[in-house]
């Protein structure tokens, strides 16, 4: 099936610092990927769908100062904690569907924990 | 906008018994469903998907989930739980109307023991 790929799994940053996770579908073309945040023992809630080549699209609540999307080509998709605070710590999560999107499942990443210390 | 409820926060079951988690969705038109589940420290994994048709649905694993349109419902099932079958399960929707992002229930813990 179709993969994937988180990457990293995990970081821990400094506070005030930047952290980048990139997604990447191995073998299709993602001209939309999704980025969820999950808070420990929570559900998934999406952050903001992420459109190649034009502006990712934000849900209501979150920063896109801060959650900075670019998805610069048909298989990578990055986010980026900017001035990241202890607060910004969870596990986030990149979702892609592949082609033709309706009518499939969702792939998704392995996920990132994110540690703000 | 798309809703999912999932009664049951914690479910405990001994080894052997039967499992039924509650999913119901809000949304007026056409969907897709799915149950994903996410065993401890791994990531998200599809167990069923519908789309259409036989409104029961047989995923992996012995799970299976039935359909009903006038409930909005898509309850995941297995007849017999195993103690590997101990999870985070995840019900989800989406419209049936191309590349949207699945909106999730909150998810229901799955403890079986022995």
């Amino acid at each position: 099936g179709a993969v994937v790929s988180q990457h990293p799994s995990r970081v821990i940053c400094k506070s005030g610092t930047s952290v980048k996770i990139e997604c990447r579908s191995l073998d299709f073309q993602a001209t939309t990927m999704f980025w969820y945040r999950q808070f420990p023992k929570k559900s998934l809630m999406l952050m903001a769908t992420s459109n190649e080549g034009s502006k990712a699209t934000y849900e209501q609540g979150v920063e896109k100062d801060k959650f900075l999307i670019n998805h610069a080509s048909l298989t990578l998709s990055t986010l980026t904690v900017t001035s990241a605070h202890p607060e910004d710590s969870s596990f986030y999560i990149c979702s892609a569907r592949a082609p033709p999107a309706k009518n499939t499942e969702a792939f998704f990443g392995q996920g990132t924990r994110l540690t703000v210390v | 906008a798309q809703s999912v409820s999932q009664h049951n926060h914690h479910v405990i079951l001994s080894e052997a018994a039967s499992l039924e988690l509650g999913c119901n969705y809000s949304y007026g038109g056409t969907v897709n469903l799915f149950w994903y589940v996410q065993y401890p420290g791994q990531h998200l994994q599809l167990l069923l998907k519908y789309f259409s048709g036989d409104p029961l649905v047989k995923g992996i694993k012995g799970f299976e989930a039935e359909f009903i349109k006038s409930k909005f419902s898509f309850n995941l099932r297995k007849p017999s739980v195993q103690w590997s079958d101990t999870a985070e399960y995840f019900c989800a929707v989406t419209p049936n109307s191309g590349n949207t992002p699945l909106v999730f229930g909150k998810g229901t813990r799955l403890s079986v023991i022995a």
